[in-house]
């Protein structure tokens, strides 16, 4: 059962600390979105990679958010410093990179900055 | 810019009630459309997805939407919910050129009386 691995599940982190979160998608999807969830703002697109390159990163803070795709099989999203508005669940999801593709989301990471 | 507007940010039902939920869409060319369920506590799935022909489009779990070009609309349906489909709802859209990227409404949460 091909799936969106997310690691980790839950992060708890102090205020000014550096958090990566991983994503690996599914074998064979070529496209990667990062996604966060909050109550306010329901799902917001930070960022999204075609074949490893960013095709659009305009939704995410730059001055301490980055997104990055090592290989075919990671993706990253580091917070550098974390402040507490970054609380929220951030999602990966992958997809077929053809105009009909829909995305595949991973279970989330959870992160509490206090 | 694409931008998705779903109307009703709560919404309770007893079992067995009929349901729609609305959806609104701003973009300037043809779409795909998606709707999304997220159970309590878990990731999106997809619960259908209209790419062209019949803009009647029928999802899992009983649920259908439909596709009004004239109204950029795509409410989702079902005639008769059941407890288990307490979740949030997600409409989404993304153009139909290769780069667009997938973007959702704000969510409905749907909450089913037993």
């Amino acid at each position: 059962d091909a799936r969106v691995t997310q690691t980790p599940r839950d992060k708890v982190t102090e205020m000014g600390q550096e958090v990566t979160m991983r994503c690996q998608p599914i074998l064979g999807h070529n496209t990667v979105f990062w996604y966060r969830q909050t109550m306010m703002q329901g799902l917001e697109l930070l960022a999204y990679f075609r074949n490893r390159a960013p095709l659009d990163d305009s939704g995410m803070p730059k001055d301490r958010f980055s997104a990055e795709m090592p290989d075919a099989t990671l993706a990253t999203l580091k917070i550098q410093p974390s402040e507490p508005r970054d609380s929220a669940v951030y999602f990966c999801a992958s997809g077929f990179g053809t105009p009909d593709t829909e995305a595949f989301f991973g279970q989330g990471t959870r992160l509490t900055v206090v | 810019a694409q931008s998705v507007s779903q109307h009703n940010h709560h919404v309770i039902l007893s079992e067995a009630a009929s349901l729609e939920l609305g959806c609104n869409y701003s973009y300037g060319g043809t779409v795909n459309l998606f709707w999304y369920v997220q159970y309590p506590g878990q990731h999106l799935q997809l619960l259908l997805k209209y790419f062209s022909g019949d803009p009647l489009v029928k999802g899992i779990k009983g649920f259908e939407a439909e596709f009004i070009k004239s109204k950029f609309s795509f409410n989702l349906r079902k005639p008769s919910v059941q407890w288990s489909d307490t979740a949030e709802y997600f409409c989404a859209v993304k153009g139909v050129n290769r780069d667009d990227k997938i973007i959702f409404g704000k969510g409905t949460r749907l909450h089913i009386l037993p």
